[in-house]
């Protein structure tokens, strides 16, 4: 089992839609989340970071993180076709600084 | 661009050769890690380092792969008679301190091929 699994899609979406990502991950040690975005040929770029349970809002972008149930959630509102990349679920263990553990990233397309 | 600077953008090297990765670090940052990112996986961490030292090399295939980061000038991943499931993205990331409470910035990779 892996410890981290996100469903690689691909995802396909009409402009406006809401969008919902999610990871779930099998080590409660995980303490730090992160949702990366990595548009083709390009290297991740860091959207949202969490540590606590519940939600982090950023614009059009909702990190929603439940610890109980070890299942982390990216929400975009009224997604754009410039929102079509690879989007990255990451996390960290508390006293293990550096090593982030990825995600296998879900492809996400959005029609005009 | 402050940015995680990575050269060369692409690479081509033959199998038995040697392949040499840079990375500079975002300015004012010390920590370095090195990802590869295989077709259809996600980024797989290799070495973490700080100046002149390697914190966590847990992901570093054993046999010719080794990281360095000196105390001047930029960390290096060096892969040494390279093979055919080499060819993969290397992603270089960096941070100001211990990733606790800094996340991670990443270079736009360089991109290895092996013929």
């Amino acid at each position: 089992q892996k410890e981290v699994e996100q469903d690689p899609g691909p995802l396909s979406v009409p402009e406006g839609a809401i969008v919902s990502l999610n990871c779930t991950y099998s080590n409660s040690a995980f303490q730090y989340f992160m949702w990366y975005r990595q548009y083709s040929r390009k290297g991740p770029e860091l959207l949202m970071y969490t540590y606590s349970s519940g939600n982090k809002e950023d614009g059009r972008f909702t990190a929603q993180v439940d610890k109980s149930s070890k299942y982390i959630s990216l929400f975009i509102r009224d997604s754009q076709p410039s929102d079509s990349a690879t989007y990255l679920c990451a996390m960290i263990f508390y006293n293990q600084g550096g090593k982030l553990i990825f995600g296998q990233g879900t492809e996400l397309s959005v029609k005009p | 661009n402050a940015g995680v600077m990575q050269n060369p953008r692409h690479l081509v090297r033959r199998r038995g050769q040697e392949a040499r990765l840079r990375c500079s670090p975002m300015k004012g940052h010390s920590h370095v890690y090195w990802y590869r990112q295989l077709p259809e996986e996600g980024l797989k961490f290799m070495v973490y380092l700080q100046k002149e030292n390697i914190i966590d090399e847990s992901g570093m295939p054993k046999e010719r792969f080794s990281a360095e980061f000196p105390k001047e000038g930029p960390s290096i991943l060096r892969i040494q008679q390279v093979v055919r499931g080499d060819s993969a993205a290397y992603f270089c990331a960096s941070s100001p301190q211990a990733q606790r409470n800094q996340p991670q910035h990443f270079g736009d990779g360089t991109r290895l091929s092996i013929l």
